[in-house]
């Protein structure tokens, strides 16, 4: 069965560095999306993005996030200036259809910001 | 007005006992979607529930949707340790979005 996949597992980061976190989306999805976890937590929603655009974003999706598809096949998410609070598990998830629909994860980013 | 409740935050059981975990809103609900974590885990995909009164299974786990579909409940039958994680409920928006509760985190007793 078709998997999201995310690179890497494990990223440590410095704060004020840039993190680029990386997602491989099932081929035929069409909807993305990167969703936060930190330590012991609920999982939060991001953003989503459709058609080379961002189609909803969270009130924690500030100017500091960014995501991009460079190509056909990954979905980026990029953190300007990490600060330690960004410090948690990122997920990315894609989906063949929006709205009512199994939506699969990736196994996640784990990022520490020293 | 989004939020999604869950309760109870965690729960120990002795294997072989039954397990429930409850998710409620204010508001009515289009649909809601139960996930399990395993500790370390990635929120894995269980079921979607959409019909008022809803109720399916899957071997020992029975979810239920509310008449009024403005609550939730996944029952496990029997539990094993397999079963240990954390069960969120969830519901997806028109775009896709998933509003997550809080989770439930099953710990079992062998």
């Amino acid at each position: 069965e078709p998997e999201v996949t995310q690179t890497p597992s494990h990223q440590v980061t410095q704060m004020g560095q840039e993190v680029i976190l990386r997602c491989v989306p099932i081929s035929n999805h069409l909807y993305f999306y990167w969703y936060r976890q930190i330590l012991g937590q609920k999982v939060e929603f991001l953003v989503s993005f459709y058609n080379n655009e961002i189609s909803e974003k969270s009130e924690i999706f500030d100017d500091q996030f960014s995501v991009e598809r460079p190509d056909g096949s990954n979905f980026t998410l990029k953190i300007r200036s990490t600060k330690l609070e960004d410090s948690a598990m990122y997920f990315c998830a894609s989906s063949p259809t929006s709205g009512r629909t199994r939506t699969p994860f990736g196994p996640g980013t784990r990022l520490t910001v020293l | 007005g989004q939020q999604v409740m869950q309760i109870p935050q965690y729960q120990h059981v002795q294997e072989g006992e039954d397990f429930t975990t409850y998710c409620n809103s204010s508001t009515t609900l289009s649909n809601i979607q139960w996930y399990k974590q395993r500790p370390g885990g990635h929120p894995v995909f269980l079921i979607q529930l959409v019909k008022s009164g809803e109720v399916k299974k899957q071997k020992r786990l029975t979810f239920q949707f509310g008449e009024a579909k403005k609550n939730s409940s996944l029952h496990i039958t029997a539990t094993q340790t397999t079963d240990v994680g954390t069960y969120f409920c969830g519901r997806s928006s028109n775009t896709g979005k998933l509003i997550f509760g809080q989770g439930t985190t099953l710990q079992v007793k062998p």
